[in-house]
């Protein structure tokens, strides 16, 4: 099966740097993805890793080690409308239209 | 932008009836999904539907559920006997498919219709 760990709350102030950790155990890993929920919304797409490295993208980058099974989300100059939910989501190999997502990280943001 | 558009929002039924949530997807895309979510969980797939056929579903897909494109715009999710333990918040997502040069396949979904069963 799969499983994925993500820290359930965060929280930090506005300005800051956060990082959000995924672990993940799925057989046959193709890619990691993050999406981004707020409160009543859908979630939006965000990043993909399939390669070790850190992927850039604006304010936000992530980044995949596959030998350690983690991957992480950072958030750079955090804004009060970064407040959201983030999960990280795992595809496999020859199935990557099927996706597994963590339980979520609840990142507040403070003045 | 393109979007995804679901319908209903917000649903209210009884235990044992049946429901359908309607889903128009973003129109090149050509791959479609369904996911819930139950307050304050998880996103979980339901089921991946490509050139009018199911290519995945999950656990939770059971016999209760179907799918179907009835039209070239419209895809749709029916629970035919419905229990209180489907309650949740149902996404209707649409992707163009992997991308070939960096392997991502993005997901873009819609508001969400919830459904309360009672």
């Amino acid at each position: 099966g799969q499983s994925l760990e993500q820290p359930s709350e965060v929280t930090a102030v506005e300005g800051a740097i956060v990082q959000i950790n995924c672990t993940y155990q799925t057989s046959g890993f193709y890619g990691l993805s993050w999406y981004q929920q707020h409160d009543g919304g859908a979630p939006t797409f965000l990043s993909y890793n399939a390669l070790d490295g850190l992927e850039e993208t604006g304010r936000f980058s992530s980044f995949l080690s596959r030998s350690d099974s983690y991957g992480y989300l950072l958030l750079q100059e955090l804004q009060m409308k970064d407040s959201a939910s983030y999960f990280c989501a795992v595809s496999q190999q020859g199935n990557f239209n099927k996706f597994y997502f963590g339980s979520g990280t609840k990142l507040n943001v403070k003045p | 932008e393109p979007e995804v558009t679901q319908t209903p929002s917000h649903q209210v039924t009884q235990m044992g009836q049946e429901v359908i949530l309607r889903c128009v997807p973003i129109s090149n895309h050509l791959y479609f999904y369904w996911y819930r979510q139950i307050l304050g969980q998880k996103v979980e797939f339901l089921v991946s539907f490509y050139n009018n056929e199911i290519s995945e579903k999950s656990e939770i897909f059971d016999d209760q559920f179907s799918v179907e494109r009835p039209d070239g715009s419209n895809f749709t999710l029916k629970i035919r006997s419905t229990k209180l333990e489907d309650s949740a918040m149902y996404f209707c997502a649409s992707s163009e498919g992997q991308n070939s040069l960096s392997g991502a396949n993005v997901l873009t979904f819609g508001a969400g219709s919830r459904l309360t069963v009672l």
